[in-house]
């Protein structure tokens, strides 16, 4: 069965890096876009990056964009969110998912549990 | 950016009720809209994609419609665990946006 599990969250304090990391097993990880969600707080949902199946391109809300960068290891089957510059505003759960057509960006049919990352100083 | 907005925001029903939920986009979207319910301390789930297709798994109480700018998400008959929050997306275009959600509670 499909997995998307995050690692990589926690807390850190306003300026600084951190890397997220999605593990993904039960589905050719190869052949399907994949997407970074957050969620803040008692808020709605936000779509933060995505990246094509062969990580030729890369797409980014205006947000982030800039400071996030999104990739994928496709021999390894995991997709990493680098995030730079954090600010207070990108405190969130962070999402991983996947895209629901070969090949192209589709719709978000699996969902991982999502990481939590804290800015504050 | 496209921009969705959903109605209403909050909405109060009973078992058995029929529900609807609107979305509207800022500019056409064809038919790349989805649905998702998320339930509190829960990852989102797709129930409908490409504005009326029913993903694998999904009851059939649930229905989309629309093209365009307006959509609809429909629940016939609501369930116990029909009590969520919703939420349509738009990958028409890039950036990929959500509506701000729509809270359905138990009246």
């Amino acid at each position: 069965q499909v997995q998307l599990v995050e690692s990589g969250g926690g807390v850190v304090q306003p300026g600084r890096s951190l890397r997220l990391s999605c593990a993904a097993s039960g589905f050719s990880f190869s052949s399907y876009g994949m997407h970074w969600v957050r969620q803040a707080p008692g808020k709605g949902l936000e779509w933060v990056a995505g990246i094509t199946y062969d990580g030729y391109n890369r797409y980014y809300a205006d947000s982030v964009e800039g400071r996030f960068t999104i990739s994928r290891d496709n021999s390894k089957n995991t997709l990493h969110l680098q995030m730079n510059s954090l600010r207070d505003e990108d405190t969130a759960k962070y999402y991983c998912a996947k895209g629901n057509i070969v090949g192209a960006a589709g719709y978000f049919d699996f969902w991982g549990q999502g990481t939590l990352v804290t800015v504050s100083s | 950016d496209i921009q969705l907005t959903q109605s209403p925001s909050f909405l109060s029903a009973s078992e058995g009720d029929r529900v609807t939920i609107t979305c509207r986009a800022s500019q056409g979207i064809r038919s790349y809209l989805a649905w998702y319910q998320q339930k509190p301390g829960k990852a989102p789930r797709l129930l409908i994609y490409d504005a009326s297709t029913l993903q694998s798994g999904v009851p059939s109480r649930f229905s989309g419609s629309g093209s365009g700018t307006e959509f609809t998400l429909t629940i016939s008959s609501l369930q116990p665990e029909d009590f969520a929050t919703y939420y349509c997306q738009q990958v028409d275009s890039y950036p990929i946006t959500f509506g701000q959600g729509t809270r359905l509670e138990i009246k």
